[in-house]
C-alpha cells in the first residue's frame, strides 16, 4: 500500500521568511510522481510543484522548491519570501500507476503580517 | 478552457434522501477522478473513468454509491439514502491519459442532517 504522511498539521511564517513544509510517503513502485498542491480557504485545490521520481534535480517553480530525497522517501516543500496569499492548506500527493492520487493529512500554513 | 467546474456548489440534504452531483471536466480531458474529503483530512480517491468507462472503484465508495460518465464527457455521483458519515466535500479532477497532473474542481460541499 501506498502512503503519504505529513506530521505538521499547522504552521506559521512571517511575510518575507522562508518556511518548509515536510512529507514523508512510502511505495513500492519504482516509477512515481509527487506534488505539492495548495488549497486556499473556500478555493479549488492548485498544483503547486511536481517531481518525477526518476529525476534527481530538484524541482523548483519560482519562489517554491522541493528537497526531495528518495532513499529517505522524503519530499519537502520550500517557500522562500512568504506572501500573505501562501495562506492555505497544503497537500503532498503521490501517484504511480494509474494515476489516482495518494493524499497526506495535509499542513495549515499561515503567512502573517 | 474553463477549467473543471462541480454543480451544485454546497448541497444540505436530509438523512435517507438520495443527492446527485456534478462534474464536468476540462473538454480535452478523458480521465475523470472523484474523491471524497472530511474536515481535516487530505482527499481520498473514490473512482476514476477513462472516457466513459469506470476503471477502479475504491473500497470507500459503498453500494450507496454510483458514479457514471455517459458519453465520456462529464459525471456524476450519485448518493442513495444518505447518511450523516457522507458529510463531506466531494472533489471531482481531470487529467489526459498519460498526463500525471489533475486539475481539480471547486468541489460540492455535502452536508447531511
Amino acid at each position: 500500500a501506498q502512503t503519504v504522511t505529513q506530521s505538521q498539521p499547522e504552521m506559521s511564517v512571517q511575510e518575507a521568511e522562508t518556511v518548509t513544509l515536510s512529507c514523508t510517503y512510502d511505495t513500492s513502485e519504482n516509477n512515481y510522481y509527487l506534488f505539492w498542491y495548495k488549497q486556499p480557504p473556500s478555493r479549488q485545490m492548485i498544483l503547486v510543484i511536481r517531481q518525477e521520481a526518476y529525476k534527481q534535480q530538484n524541482a523548483t517553480e519560482n519562489r517554491f522548491s522541493v528537497n526531495f530525497q528518495k532513499a529517505a522517501k522524503s519530499f519537502s516543500l520550500k517557500i522562500s519570501d512568504s506572501q500573505l496569499g501562501d495562506t492555505a492548506m497544503y497537500f503532498c500527493a503521490l501517484t504511480s500507476g494509474t494515476y489516482k492520487y495518494i493524499f497526506g493529512t495535509g499542513t495549515r500554513l499561515k503567512v502573517l503580517a | 478552457d474553463t477549467g473543471v467546474s462541480q454543480n451544485p456548489r454546497h448541497k444540505i440534504t436530509k438523512r435517507g434522501q438520495n443527492v446527485t452531483f456534478r462534474c464536468d471536466p476540462i473538454s480535452e480531458h478523458n480521465r475523470l477522478y472523484w474523491y471524497r474529503q472530511t474536515l481535516g483530512q487530505g482527499p481520498e480517491f473514490l473512482t476514476y473513468f477513462q472516457n466513459e468507462a469506470q476503471l477502479e472503484k475504491s473500497r470507500l465508495l459503498s453500494d450507496r454509491f454510483s458514479a457514471e460518465r455517459p458519453k465520456g464527457s462529464f459525471s456524476t455521483l450519485e448518493i442513495q439514502r444518505t447518511e450523516q458519515g457522507d458529510s463531506a466535500m466531494y472533489l471531482c479532477a481531470s487529467s489526459l491519459v498519460g498526463g500525471d497532473e489533475q486539475y481539480f474542481g471547486p468541489g460540492t460541499r455535502l452536508t447531511v442532517t
